[in-house]
């Protein structure tokens, strides 16, 4: 079946813009997370949402950074004024439950370059 | 979530078993073991959980000591596609959350 996918696979940007990050979970999978990997660094944690519970927002870096997701599927992540240090690749990760026993499957990935 | 301590990097013959050490000294009662790995370029991938219990699926073996201190990721035959980071998690048995660590770079070599 179909895995997590993530668009645009490429964005670059200028400092100040806003940019939007799309993921597409696995079907009926409740449990949705965004991560991100910097350059040569280890992944990050940003965001999860569990079903209609509000969302575990605690590895948000700053207020710029914001998410959503709508229906209990799709997902968009949001920088707002980005910054040359919000460059990473955003990874978003579905499980068909959250909780620690719960494999996650993790999407390609989306590449941001902010210049 | 536990801290986790892992070499930084490791070497292995192709077709010998690889064993991937973990510390997790600090990790509470409801906490897993997870190992994922990222392949370069590539989002990871999980490849074997466990509790208290030594596990075994498809793709390696999780050996968990009995104080739960420390683990041990065994790739028994490891091939050149197993080159990658992996990564050690001691993660919370309420949420999915993974606190990744800097894992270890594993390089298979022929």
């Amino acid at each position: 079946g179909a895995g997590v996918s993530q668009s645009p696979s490429n964005k670059v940007t200028e400092k100040g813009k806003d940019v939007e990050l799309r993921c597409d979970p696995i079907s009926g999978h409740t449990a949705l997370y965004w991560y991100r990997q910097s350059l040569g660094q280890g992944l990050e944690f940003l965001i999860y949402f569990q079903g209609n519970s509000a969302p575990d927002k605690s590895g948000l870096p700053s207020d710029r950074f914001s998410a959503e997701r709508t229906g209990g599927s799709v997902s968009t992540l949001t920088i707002q004024r980005t910054q040359q240090e919000d460059s990473a690749v955003y990874l978003c990760a579905s499980s068909l439950l959250a909780g620690a026993y719960n494999e996650q499957f993790f999407g390609p990935g989306t590449r941001l370059t902010v210049l | 979530d536990a801290k986790t301590t892992q070499p930084t990097s490791m070497d292995c013959a192709e077709g010998r078993a690889a064993n991937l050490p973990c510390n997790h000294s600090t990790i509470s009662g409801n906490e897993y073991v997870y190992w994922y790995r990222q392949i370069h370029s590539q989002g990871p991938q999980y490849i074997i959980h466990g509790l208290k219990n030594n596990e075994t699926n498809e793709m390696a073996s999780l050996i968990i000591t009995e104080d739960r201190k420390s683990s041990t990721l065994i790739l028994p035959h490891a091939t050149l596609r197993d080159t990658a980071v992996y990564y050690c998690i001691a993660g919370s048995s309420n949420t999915g959350k993974l606190i990744f660590g800097q894992g270890t770079t594993l390089q298979v070599k022929p």
